[in-house]
């Protein structure tokens, strides 16, 4: 009954790999979004996403790309992996992005780039 | 802009000491605080909204608009305390909502 639930889990991959983090949530929440949790453990906002259109892209390379095929679903695609591309990766949801609404997150995705 | 500080990086204290984790926010509008627990390679979880003045697990916080703080608060730390705690303001109300997150601080409880 994982409210948002990541896979995988734990990602080892080679640098210039492609790599796909998936996303599914069944709070019934509209809105989804990427966090990013780097090396020194600070968090900071990818992308939002509202009823399956992009509502924040927080200067990310072009090489993630979020992909929505239903509002229950936030899918991250990763192209030419880079070392620096090695993190936490924390989806999260809520009802509808206002104001006043609690972002639940689930439980991260671990990739590591050699 | 949304901004929050943390000062702390780390924070550590005896058990049964009282503790303060400090945040500090910097917002235009009318802000939305809250905390946010880590603990050891876990997801994070929601610990207090202002909104709700509520207590969890002993914290609390207070939102002072004059001083722009959300400092939390524990009489008596325990050992189970010992987590990642995140600041976070939410703002920008609309499709466009977003946590703006501290640093973090590292909190260790020692026996």
């Amino acid at each position: 009954d994982t409210a948002v639930s990541q896979t995988p889990k734990y990602l080892v991959t080679q640098m210039g790999n492609d790599k796909s983090i998936k996303c599914e949530q069944n709070l019934g929440h509209d809105t989804m979004y990427w966090y990013k949790q780097d090396s020194k453990k600070f968090l900071k906002i990818m992308f939002s996403y509202n009823n399956k259109e992009l509502i924040i892209n927080e200067t990310v390379p072009n090489r993630f790309s979020p992909k929505s095929p239903d509002k229950a679903h936030l899918n991250l695609h990763i192209n030419s992996l880079e070392l620096g591309d090695s993190a936490v990766y924390f989806c999260a949801s809520s009802v509808t992005g206002g104001a006043g609404n609690t972002i639940y997150f689930g439980e991260g995705s671990w990739l590591t780039v050699v | 802009a949304q901004r929050v500080t943390q000062p702390e990086k780390l924070l550590s204290v005896f058990k049964g000491a009282p503790v303060e984790l400090k945040c500090n926010y910097s917002y235009s509008g009318s802000p939305e605080l809250f905390w946010y627990v880590q603990y050891s390679r876990q997801r994070l979880q929601l610990l207090l909204r202002h909104i709700s003045r509520e207590s969890i697990k002993g914290f609390t916080a207070d939102l002072n608009k004059g001083e722009t703080s959300f400092h939390l608060k524990k009489p008596f730390a325990q050992e189970e305390d010992s987590a990642m705690y995140y600041c976070a303001l939410g703002g920008s109300g609309g499709s466009n909502y977003k946590l703006t997150f501290g640093k973090g601080t590292l909190l260790t409880v020692n026996p």
